[in-house]
């Protein structure tokens, strides 16, 4: 049963528009919420997180919020740039220090031009 | 500044070969973890430590073997291969405790092994 779903497998938008990814999740004990960015044949990158006593949190052109009651987040990106274009994975940690960090199935990304 | 380093970049095994993939990290990190990326399935955790001495499985353990012995080297033996471990892994580290959150994990560039 897979509790971190990205349901949308690919987005494409235009350079400078906003991109907004989606990720829902199942397990209610989840406590911290984190994106991470994937270049081909290269290892992801973390991007932003959140805790669930928060309901966004932005760094730069990156925000991330959090609907709790929906079990959603979205990370939006604005404006988007080319450099962009990647696989962006939802992840997702639950409450305790060592806590397992379970990841949805990604979302691929293109910024047009 | 190397971060997380994994050996080899690339694999072909033939089924029933047996082989170490290797990660070590330079950042202090007690925190480790192995992922399978596979088309479709995103990263699965197979095997992860929270320090030397401890390990525990993940969502995919069967076929791998994982060992501890110090903070910076955290192995990942298949023991059997078989091509159902086609896959790219990825080792990561963090720190431990909820800076693990606020910073997240370090991955390496990954391996991709192939079992024919």
């Amino acid at each position: 049963d897979q509790q971190v779903k990205q349901n949308s497998p690919s987005l494409s938008v235009q350079e400078g528009r906003i991109s907004i990814l989606n990720c829902d999740y199942t397990n209610s004990m989840f406590d911290y919420f984190l994106w991470y960015k994937k270049y081909p044949a290269e290892g992801p990158t973390f991007l932003i997180s959140i805790s669930s006593i928060k309901d966004k949190n932005e760094d730069g052109r990156f925000t991330v919020f959090l609907n709790k009651s929906a079990k959603h987040l979205s990370l939006h990106i604005v404006p988007s740039q080319p450099g962009d274009s990647a696989v962006y994975f939802c992840a997702a940690s639950g409450k305790g220090a060592n806590s397992k960090l379970t990841f949805g199935k990604g979302i691929t990304l293109s910024v047009r031009p | 500044n190397a971060g997380v380093t994994q050996t080899p970049k690339f694999q072909v095994l033939k089924t029933g070969q047996s082989m170490t993939l290797q990660c070590a990290q330079d950042m202090n990190h007690e925190y480790m973890s192995w992922y399978r990326q596979d088309p479709g399935m995103g990263l699965r955790l197979i095997h992860y430590s929270v320090g030397a001495g401890i390990t525990d499985q993940g969502e995919v353990p069967n076929g791998y073997n994982v060992s501890r012995s110090t903070t910076e080297d955290f192995p990942l033996r298949l023991l059997s291969a078989a091509p159902s471990q086609t896959s790219v892994y990825f080792c990561a580290s963090s720190f431990a405790g909820t800076n693990r959150n606020n910073y997240g994990y370090t991955f390496g560039s990954g391996t991709r092994l192939t079992v024919v």
